[in-house]
């Protein structure tokens, strides 16, 4: 099955400062890959996505950019905020997010330090 | 927020013992995922339903089953607890079975 690492663990940086958050996955057939965000006791935020049918993808501060031939994507956050404080999770699908559902990387902590 | 909503908020179960969590779906979604999260780490994936019928299943034992009613509300029944089904268990509602998924607020189960 797919599997997803997501680096680094923890991530601090200063506001005003960019982020960045990179995963990598195992299953070449994955198609979809969100991120979300979850804030301490809430539910997971989806904040943005790509398919790979697209190299990259922005929203305002965010955007994502998928590498398909190195299996790997990335979540790049600029001019931070103390709201972007939360962890953040990469996730894959060989399915658009169907019938195998999507898998998780692990978490990284976004710390914003004022 | 989504309009997707779970109940019971929290639940505190004995090993041993049987639970059922509730999810009511946004309004126009036909799909409904669940997902398990363990402290400190990312969901994964229990299973889908697609219009009242099981889509996909991720690698968890028979003991988790599930049921979607006409509404696309969903069940999520687990039998004979164990501890390390301790965990905050999530839905998520989709326009259909590949669209984005949007989470629910997550039932904490503690199995003592």
């Amino acid at each position: 099955g797919e599997n997803v690492e997501q680096h680094p663990s923890t991530l601090s940086v200063q506001e005003g400062d960019s982020a960045v958050i990179k995963c990598t996955y195992s299953d070449s057939a994955s198609n979809y890959f969100p991120w979300y965000k979850q804030e301490l006791g809430k539910r997971p935020q989806l904040i943005i996505d790509i398919r790979s049918n697209v190299g990259e993808k922005k929203d305002q501060r965010i955007a994502v950019t998928l590498n398909k031939t190195a299996k790997h994507f990335s979540l790049h956050i600029t001019e931070t905020q103390p709201e972007d404080s939360a962890v953040y999770f990469c996730a894959a699908s060989r399915s658009g997010g169907g019938a195998d559902g999507l898998t998780f990387g692990k978490g990284t902590h976004l710390i914003i330090q004022p | 927020e989504t309009g997707v909503t779970q109940s019971p908020t929290h639940l505190i179960k004995t090993r041993g013992q049987q639970v059922t969590l509730r999810c009511s779906s946004q309004s126009g979604h036909n799909t409904v995922s669940w997902y398990q999260q363990a402290l400190g780490q990312g969901p994964q994936f229990i299973f889908q339903y697609y219009r009242e019928e099981e889509n996909g299943r991720g690698n968890f034992p028979p003991r988790f089953s599930g049921l979607q009613f006409p509404n696309y509300s969903s069940e999520l029944n687990v039998n004979a607890l164990e501890l390390d089904d301790s965990a905050l268990y999530l839905c998520a509602s989709s326009l259909g079975s590949q669209d984005e998924q949007y989470f629910g607020p997550g039932t904490r189960l503690t199995v003592t």
